[in-house]
């Protein structure tokens, strides 16, 4: 079992820098999301692609951020000048259509 | 607005108790709805799901819920918990035009003494 696959599991940066989380699908999946998760509270949606189109971005999802999924298959999510609200874990999710979504074990991101 | 909330923020149980958990959800239209666990340190994972048909849907490691659509719940039980039930548990729901997109409640930390 692949599974969904994330990395880093953990970054650490200073605040103003940009960084950049990769995830990896299951294969066969089409459907990959992000979410963000904070402590004490649930994920949060932020995006979702459908194979490579990105159908929906959050309110939450302010301009610094940016995601991409250019051949359908891997996404990449970055963050421009990081501020300290952005410390929390990024989740990543895939699914076929209709099907529940496959999670992964996220990365931490912690501003400095 | 669609939301999805959880009653009891953190819950301690002894092994071979039963086990509720309660979820509401507010969404128009259909829905779909989710328990997903989280066991320390790992990612979180399906235990059920209700999408459509029989209100009470089984899941792994013998858990259950009921979707009640007149009380808009969908309660997770577990009849007699174990020590490795200690987790933290997540209801979400999905409209059903909402290409699957997942609202979470806050989670509900279970822990279960031996």
């Amino acid at each position: 079992d692949t599974g969904v696959s994330q990395d880093p599991r953990h970054k650490i940066t200073k605040r103003g820098q940009n960084v950049t989380f990769r995830c990896d699908p299951i294969s066969e999946h089409n459907r990959l999301y992000w979410y963000r998760q904070t402590l004490g509270q649930g994920p949060e949606f932020l995006t979702y692609f459908q194979n490579e189109a990105q159908l929906e971005k959050s309110r939450l999802l302010s301009d610094r951020f940016s995601a991409e999924r250019p051949k359908g298959s891997f996404s990449t999510l970055e963050i421009q000048r990081t501020e300290q609200g952005d410390s929390a874990m990024y989740l990543c999710a895939s699914s076929l259509d209709g099907q529940p979504q496959h999670f992964g074990d996220g990365t931490r991101l912690s501003i400095l | 607005a669609q939301s999805v909330s959880q009653h009891n923020h953190h819950v301690i149980l002894s092994e071979a108790a039963s086990l509720e958990l309660g979820c509401n959800y507010s969404y128009g239209g259909t829905v779909n709805l989710f328990w997903y666990v989280q066991y320390p340190g790992q990612h979180l994972q399906l235990l059920l799901k209700y999408f459509s048909g029989d209100p009470l849907v089984k899941g792994i490691k013998g858990f259950e819920a009921e979707f009640i659509k007149s009380k808009f719940s969908f309660n997770l039980r577990k009849p007699s918990v174990q020590w490795s039930d200690t987790a933290e548990y997540f209801c979400g729901g999905a409209g059903g035009t909402s290409y699957g997109k997942l609202t979470f409640g806050q989670g509900t930390i279970l822990t279960v003494h031996p």
